[in-house]
């Protein structure tokens, strides 16, 4: 009930791709949508996140797409750069009952862009 | 206005020992959560405090235990560490507000080897 499931696990793209990771939940209670990006050896940045009320989010290179029916969202990176190679963590919190305040995290996908 | 950040960076117990781990909040926040993250999964919820007081705790033993000072600066103690003990372990702050979801930002975390 309270899993978040990511893939792919890992995925490389040529500079200028369009990666795209995908994640799906389980708790209807979810209401708060973050994705992180995590280098090696340090904590995870919040990159940018989303509220079911709407269905696209971009923030720069970074769009979050969201399908409240089907329980899934998405990230694309648009231009992919190398810099992006990293660890994405998508992840989902709720505001209210017993998932209030508390991220669950997806396992992570690592992303390398290659020059 | 600072980031969070949390001491020490690195440390070496042995099995049985106890640990524990500070963490400083973002200046202008007032709840800190606690997350261990083991090698290649993300992040689990260890705890959350806010005003002092512990508001929602993951599925972790009674010996993993966390204070929160009236600066909203956090500890987290471990007991009797065992081997599986042995992650990063990630502070976050944030605002918490009714009726909204909780966004969180990360301190670089504290490694955690348990030998």
């Amino acid at each position: 009930q309270q899993q978040v499931k990511q893939s792919p696990q890992s995925l490389i793209v040529q500079k200028g791709g369009i990666p795209i990771i995908n994640c799906a939940y389980e708790n209807t209670a979810f209401d708060y949508f973050p994705w992180y990006q995590q280098f090696p050896g340090k904590g995870p940045a919040l990159l940018i996140a989303i509220r079911p009320d709407v269905s696209e989010k971009k923030e720069g290179r970074f769009t979050i797409s969201f399908n409240k029916s089907a329980k899934q969202f998405s990230l694309h990176i648009m231009d992919s750069q190398p810099g992006d190679s990293a660890t994405y963590f998508c992840a989902a919190s709720g505001s209210g009952g017993t998932s209030y305040g508390k991220l669950t995290f997806g396992q992570g996908t690592i992303l390398t862009v290659h020059p | 206005e600072t980031g969070v950040t949390q001491s020490p960076t690195h440390l070496i117990k042995t099995r049985g020992q106890q640990v524990t781990l500070r963490c400083s909040s973002q200046s202008g926040h007032n709840t800190v959560s606690w997350y261990q993250q083991a090698l290649g999964q993300g992040p689990q919820f260890i705890f959350q405090y806010y005003r002092e007081e512990e508001n929602g705790r993951g599925n972790f033993p009674p010996r993993f235990s966390g204070l929160q000072f009236p600066n909203y600066s956090s500890e987290l103690n471990v007991n009797a560490l065992e081997l599986d003990d042995s992650a990063l372990y990630l502070c976050a702050s944030s605002v918490l507000l009714a009726g909204a979801g909780d966004t969180q930002y990360f301190g670089p975390g504290t490694r955690l080897t348990v030998l």
